[in-house]
């Protein structure tokens, strides 16, 4: 399989507590986004890499998220002490070359927070 | 005033139809526009990727961008109950993201 894959698929946690999620993009792909959404909206952008620089941030990226993508790789998004607000699908985009170009996404990272 | 803005639907049409699906965007200098369809609970699909004004065709499937009117729209012909998805048009922002519609709703019925 050579598209996007994210890891975990389904993630439920209790408020409070940390919760990582993995991002494999295409391999020849260097820039790789992170998106959130919820039900009945599109996707809203968090932040992009390009190979391993992060190069914007969102507003919604508060204080208790982080993303990395420390050898141009794979990417992980952390959010410390989850609040349910939190709740939603995570959803990790890659594409090749500068702006102008397709994203391809994974399948998601469904968090729910309880 | 939403960047891209579609109409969340839902759309329901009978199997055969032609099924159009359209979105606005606010600013004439945007020149990339990407359509992706997305099933319950799975992650966004591309579908057709646009640049500029005209069309672009794809099997079942045609991508207009009128830039005068700001209108970009997803033909569908024969649309087929497989076809029952959500459909997100998104922009692409000065090379750095993709800005999304909040996609609509469409239910093809056999």
């Amino acid at each position: 399989d050579t598209g996007v894959s994210q890891d975990p698929r389904h993630k439920i946690t209790k408020r409070g507590q940390n919760v990582t999620f993995r991002c494999d993009p295409i391999s020849e792909h260097n820039r790789l986004y992170w998106y959130r959404q919820t039900l009945g909206q599109g996707p809203e952008f968090l932040t992009y890499f390009q190979n391993e620089a992060q190069l914007e941030k969102s507003r919604l990226l508060s204080d208790r998220f982080s993303a990395e993508r420390p050898k141009g790789s794979f990417s992980t998004l952390e959010i410390q002490r989850t609040e349910q607000g939190d709740s939603a699908m995570y959803l990790c985009a890659s594409s090749s070359g500068t702006g102008g170009t397709e994203a391809f996404f994974g399948q998601g990272t469904r968090l729910t927070v309880v | 005033q939403k960047e891209v803005e579609q109409d969340p639907g839902p759309l329901s049409v009978p199997e055969g139809a032609i099924v159009s699906l359209n979105c606005t965007y606010s600013n004439s200098a945007f020149q990339y526009f990407m359509w992706y369809r997305q099933y319950s609970r799975k992650g966004p699909e591309l579908l057709m990727y646009t640049y500029s004004s005209g069309n672009k065709e794809d099997g079942r499937f045609t991508a207009q961008v009128d830039k005068s009117s700001k209108y970009i729209s997803l033909f569908i012909r024969d649309s087929q109950p497989s076809d029952s998805a959500t459909y997100l048009c998104a922009r692409d922002n000065y090379g750095q993201n993709f800005v999304f519609g909040p996609g609509t709703r469409l239910s093809v019925l056999p």
